[in-house]
């Protein structure tokens, strides 16, 4: 069973508002991954991290989503002004190895 | 970008019965192959994965065909149970601590 600590479990925000969701990844894995499931189960690569630098990324041309993974402490998502369509599922997934992710329970956004 | 077709997207079979799902991906340069299952309301769990210097992997139950030159792969679940209901996800990755590209899953309902 995958050892990825996702907060909060549920996060409920107003239009414009920010939301932030932090990931806490398996002891001892350098790799976070941060994936978004819509309500048509379609999964979004989002960002990832080996250790606290940058791996790959989409382009947040909306520049309205910004992540980090700082030593020592949990890495975040965090979404600057919310709109409706963010609404979704977004996963944290560590990996070991270089292939096997591991997914904590997510965050379910809802933006009202 | 990669792209990862999965069929079906509903599939239906009688318990004792074998389930078959069946995933193309585009870019050969792809490596690693895993296959998740995800209840609902739960997290995606790595069920079984297969790289690209194998063509078949069996994990119990699971088996996991893998076909290079096609460039498809496919999950075949034998002797299906009731708990074996859930949305099966396959994904594609190239390089190491790459992202993964999601199919858009195949929900499974095993019927006793």
């Amino acid at each position: 069973n995958s050892k990825v600590i996702q907060t909060p479990r549920y996060l409920v925000k107003g239009q414009g508002q920010k939301a932030k969701m932090r990931c806490i990844p398996e002891k001892g894995h350098p790799v976070v991954f941060w994936y978004q499931q819509n309500k048509n189960n379609e999964f979004k690569f989002l960002i990832n991290f080996q250790n606290q630098e940058v791996l790959q990324q989409i382009d947040m041309t909306e520049k309205r989503f910004s992540a980090e993974c700082p030593s020592n402490s949990p890495c975040s998502l965090e979404i600057q002004s919310s709109e409706a369509g963010d609404s979704a599922l977004y996963l944290c997934a560590s990996s070991l190895s270089i292939y096997e992710q591991y997914f904590g329970p997510g965050t379910r956004l809802t933006v009202l | 970008g990669e792209q990862v077709e999965q069929l079906p997207s509903i599939l239906r079979v009688q318990e004792g019965s074998s389930a078959s799902i069946n995933c193309s991906y585009e870019d050969s340069a792809s490596n690693y192959f895993p296959w998740y299952k995800q209840e609902p309301g739960e997290n995606p769990k790595l069920i079984i994965d297969i790289r690209s210097n194998m063509e078949r992997k069996q994990i119990q139950e699971l088996i996991v065909l893998l076909d290079k030159k096609a460039k498809r792969f496919s999950l075949h679940i034998t002797d299906t149970q009731p708990g074996d209901s859930a949305m099966y996800f396959c994904a594609a990755s190239k390089g190491s601590n790459a992202k993964l590209t999601f199919g858009k899953g195949t929900k499974l309902s095993v019927k006793s």
